[in-house]
C-alpha cells in the first residue's frame, strides 16, 4: 500500500508570495491533518480535514488555509509569506479523526524556505 | 511555552549504552503517543499509552505512562546506531486536542 505523499518536497519562495502544498493520503484514509515543524517550536498542529470538512484548527493566522477534495487529497495554502513561515510542513492521514485512536501516518514533508 | 516538555533536548551516546528520555507536563492527558522521526522523513508512531501507570515494551524500547497521566518516559536498552533519530511525544487532552513536544534528538555512535 502506498504511503502518504507530499508535493513538492522542497520549495523556495520570497516574502509576500503565496504557496500551495499538496498531500495525497493513504488509500481509504479520510482524515488529513497538517502540521508545521520548526526547530524552535517543534511540531504544531495547523488543521484537520475529514470528509471535505475542516474539523479542527490550530492557533495559526488566517493566512494559513486548507481544503480537502472528494478523493481525500488535501491542499494547504499560505498567503503573504513571511520569513517565519520557513519550516517543514507535514501532512498525516488516518482512517478516522486524529485522537480517536486511529494511527496517523505521516508523509515525508515539504520543506519551505522563505527568503 | 510547550505544553509537553521533553528532556533532554539532545543526547549523544555510544552503542550499547542504555538511556531514558522524558516527556513531562502539568496537564493530564487521556492518552500519549511516542514517535520517531528520521532525517528527511515524517514521524512514525512507536506506541500509544492510555492507562495511568501503563508500561509497554517494544523490543528494546520500554514506554511508561505516569500514574497521574501527566508524564511519560521512554527507555532504550543497549542502544544501536539504528535508534538514532528525533523522538517525539504527543499527548491528547481530549479527543480532538493533540499536542506535540519539541522532541529529543538522539545520536547513537557506533
Amino acid at each position: 500500500k502506498a504511503g502518504v505523499t507530499q508535493t513538492p518536497r522542497y520549495l523556495i519562495k520570497t516574502r509576500g508570495q503565496q504557496v500551495t502544498l499538496s498531500c495525497s493520503p493513504i488509500s481509504g484514509h479520510r482524515s488529513v491533518s497538517w502540521y508545521q515543524q520548526t526547530p524552535g517550536q517543534g511540531l504544531q498542529f495547523l488543521f484537520e480535514y475529514f470528509s471535505e470538512t475542516q474539523r479542527n484548527k490550530g492557533n495559526f493566522p488566517g493566512r494559513f488555509s486548507g481544503r480537502q477534495f472528494s478523493n481525500s487529497r488535501s491542499e494547504m495554502n499560505v498567503s503573504t509569506l513571511e520569513l517565519g513561515d520557513s519550516a517543514l510542513y507535514l501532512c498525516a492521514s488516518s482512517l478516522g479523526l486524529a485522537g480517536s485512536f486511529y494511527e496517523q501516518y505521516f508523509g515525508p514533508g515539504t520543506r519551505l524556505t522563505v527568503t | 511555552t510547550q505544553l509537553l516538555e521533553q528532556s533532554p533536548q539532545f543526547l549523544s551516546i555510544q552503542e550499547g549504552e542504555n538511556l531514558t528520555v522524558y516527556c513531562n507536563s502539568s496537564s493530564v492527558f487521556s492518552s500519549l503517543q511516542w514517535y520517531r522521526q528520521e532525517p528527511g522523513e515524517g514521524p512514525v508512531l512507536l506506541v500509544t499509552v492510555v492507562t495511568g501507570g501503563e508500561v509497554k515494551k517494544l523490543k528494546r524500547l520500554t514506554f511508561q505512562f505516569g500514574d497521574a497521566r501527566k508524564d511519560s518516559s521512554l527507555h532504550i536498552t543497549a542502544a544501536q546506531p539504528g535508534d538514532t533519530g528525533l523522538y517525539l511525544c504527543a499527548g491528547f487532552k481530549n479527543n480532538n486536542d493533540m499536542r506535540f513536544g519539541a522532541g529529543t534528538r538522539l545520536t547513537v555512535k557506533p
